[in-house]
């Protein structure tokens, strides 16, 4: 069965401290990896998608990398407008459906 | 406008009641899908279309049923709601597989 673990559940920062988010996943054959931003009270907006273990891909202060057993979401200086929760999801080949983790809530105070 | 448009924002219902809640996009897209929120479960799909004659469970379709009224409109109904479908429900569009979801901004049902 195809699972994905985020950690850690909550984290908090200082405007400017950086760090990362863990997505560990386990999954029969990977089709693409997912990374999305919720906002309280809204849908969760799409950020990136990763296929291939190496691959990288950033914007503006969020940086995404991929290996074969996770991936990491690297905030770079965050401002007080990061906060939010992060989630990752993964879809497998042949797979209809992602399979999301449960988020990681990111307050970044100023 | 919004890509993704779901109706009502919120809504509270009784226990047995029958409840649609509504899902429209112009984002072109074939694909659909409908999931629901709860705190500490995390997103979790209820039912999804790729056309308009496709209509596929996901693994949690149990108490819900859909309809698929054209390419742009995706309904979800709570046929007698009960007091544990109270979450959180997005509708969802995609190009294709390996694409990303846009969601829409979500319904929050409480059913007392």
């Amino acid at each position: 069965e195809d699972q994905v673990t985020q950690s850690p559940e909550a984290l908090r920062l200082q405007e400017g401290e950086s760090s990362s988010l863990n997505c560990s996943y386990t999954v029969s054959g990977l089709r693409g990896l997912f990374w999305y931003r919720q906002d309280p009270g809204k849908g969760p907006e799409f950020l990136f998608t990763l296929y291939s273990a190496g691959e990288e891909k950033e914007k503006e202060r969020l940086k995404a990398t991929l290996t074969k057993k996770e991936s990491f979401l690297h905030i770079t200086a965050p401002k007080p407008e990061d906060s939010a929760t992060y989630l990752c999801a993964v879809q497998a080949w042949g797979a209809q459906k992602l399979v999301f983790g449960q988020g990681t809530r990111l307050t970044i105070n100023p | 406008d919004a890509d993704v448009t779901q109706t009502p924002r919120n809504r509270i219902t009784k226990t047995g009641k029958r409840i649609m809640l509504e899902c429209s996009q112009t984002k072109g897209h074939d694909r659909m899908y409908w999931y629901r929120q709860d705190p500490g479960l995390g997103l979790r799909l209820i039912y999804y279309s790729f056309d308009v004659k496709d209509i596929n469970k996901g693994e949690i379709s149990d108490g819900y049923s859909v309809s698929r009224q054209a390419q742009a409109k995706f309904s979800l109904s709570l046929e007698s709601a009960i007091p544990n479908q109270t979450a959180l429900y997005f509708c969802a569009t995609s190009e294709g597989t390996g694409a990303g979801y846009t969601f829409g901004s979500g319904t929050r049902l409480t059913v007392v």
